[in-house]
């Protein structure tokens, strides 16, 4: 298996513009998670999804960040307009419930710079 | 609800000396546990996990965790470090019951070995 996938691996982008960021969950996956991590705030958990359906939305800081999850092997994360303090590295990271310990695989991350 | 505390944020060790990262938890439920490595520039990978059973678990490169139910820790250990061990290591629990099945994370520790 390729492990999550997601993409891209850096973007870099000027403060006001939309940037969608991507994840390709572990085939047989029905549970997505996207999370933040910057050096202060650490690793933030910032929505998941179960079987395609958003579960928790808490974690999302304000209105411009929105996700969706079209099907079982796509989600995206977009922040709309985009601002400095948007500047992190973001995880997507896939479990399965129907294991018995829902350990979570994580992507690769996205290291997103808005100037 | 769920809390983990990892209470160093940093520690320095030389080069095959041993090492204990430490983890306590607060839960009102029973959880599992878990270590993750974040290597630099990369994304989360587990190193070990506890669901039940023995409460000496062994991950991969020779690390080891112990879960102590009384004093509700889950501490990680390497009898000798690596200068390639050198990463932040975060501890993780998930609860075995509720609607909230997602991880918590601690705020991570960062392992510098040294030569």
């Amino acid at each position: 298996d390729a492990g999550v996938i997601q993409s891209p691996r850096h973007e870099v982008t000027e403060m006001g513009q939309e940037v969608t960021l991507r994840c390709k969950p572990i085939s047989g996956h029905n549970s997505l998670f996207w999370y933040r991590q910057t050096m202060m705030r650490g690793l933030e958990l910032l929505i998941y999804f179960n079987n395609n359906v958003p579960i928790d939305d808490s974690g999302m800081p304000e209105d411009r960040f929105s996700a969706k999850m079209p099907n079982a092997s796509f989600s995206t994360l977009k922040i709309q307009p985009s601002e400095p303090r948007d500047s992190a590295v973001y995880f997507c990271a896939s479990s399965s419930t129907s294991g018995a310990s829902y350990e979570q695989y994580f992507g690769p991350g996205t290291r997103l710079t808005v100037t | 609800a769920q809390s983990v505390t990892q209470l160093d944020s940093q520690v320095p060790v030389f080069e095959e000396a041993p090492v204990e990262l430490r983890c306590n938890y607060s839960s009102s439920v029973s959880v599992y546990l878990f270590w993750y490595v974040q290597y630099p520039n990369q994304g989360l990978q587990l190193l070990l996990k506890y669901l039940s059973g023995s409460t000496l678990v062994k991950g991969i490169n020779g690390f080891e965790a112990e879960f102590n139910k009384s004093q509700t820790s889950f501490h990680l250990r390497k009898p000798s470090v690596h200068i390639s061990d050198t990463a932040e290591y975060f501890c993780a629990v998930i609860p075995l019951s509720g609607s909230a099945r997602q991880l918590t994370f601690g705020s991570g520790t960062q392992l510098t070995v040294l030569p």
